[in-house]
């Protein structure tokens, strides 16, 4: 079946420092790739997508390309602020059964002033 | 506001004594679905919906049931829950079933089984 591997964590930066979480996935079909994001005590919430090999998602700063030749989807932030201390999850929708997701383990973020 | 609500979102109960989280969106979405949280473990999906009358089973269905007789709400049963439930609740819903857009969850229903 379809899986989902995201960097364990927890993460911890200082304020302004670069973020990476890595995403890799495995999937039988043609899948479209999601960060979710979810701060403490609140439910998920998107923060980018992409549905094609090559296409770049980006949102508040954060970025994410879509990279088939390595089932990757690693997320990006030039500059991270305290601001963006939350659970960050990466998912994939399998388009040939479009009503499956899969969820990476989830990585916490802490940025410090 | 567009919104996918949850109640109750938190509760405790006896093993055994069954109990449904009710889930209810209001973007008419015809895509709806349930997942549990646990930690190390991610979102797993237990149940989804593509739309009216039509469910099926996601990664993790035992000891649930779900049902979709209206668009906008979409509950959970447990009929005899176990601790092995003890768990954070999500439900969400997308526009199209067509896997390419994002879904909006709810809060989060905690649930405690003794």
């Amino acid at each position: 079946g379809d899986s989902v591997t995201q960097m364990e964590g927890p993460v911890t930066l200082s304020e302004e420092a670069f973020l990476t979480i890595n995403c890799t996935y495995t999937a039988t079909g043609y899948p479209s790739l999601f960060w979710y994001v979810q701060y403490p005590g609140e439910g998920l919430q998107l923060l980018l997508k992409a549905t094609k090999a090559d296409d770049k998602g980006s949102n508040k700063g954060f970025e994410a390309t879509y990279r088939k030749e390595t089932t990757s989807f690693h997320l990006e932030k030039g500059s991270v602020q305290v601001s963006d201390s939350a659970v960050y999850f990466c998912a994939l929708t399998d388009n040939t059964n479009a009503g499956k997701s899969t969820f990476g383990d989830g990585t916490t973020l802490t940025v410090k002033p | 506001e567009a919104q996918v609500t949850q109640n109750p979102r938190y509760l405790i109960t006896v093993t055994g004594k069954k109990l449904t989280v009710t889930c209810s969106q209001n973007m008419n979405h015809e895509y709806m679905s349930w997942y549990r949280q646990d930690p190390g473990l991610g979102l797993r999906q237990i149940y989804y919906s593509m739309n009216v009358e039509v469910t099926d089973k996601g990664d993790v269905p035992e000891g649930y049931k779900v049902s979709r007789k209206e668009k906008r709400n979409f509950p959970l049963i447990l009929e005899s829950p176990s601790p092995n439930q003890t768990s954070l609740y999500f439900c969400a819903s997308s526009s199209a079933g067509t896997g390419k857009t994002e879904q909006y969850f709810g809060p989060g229903t905690r649930l405690t089984v003794t």
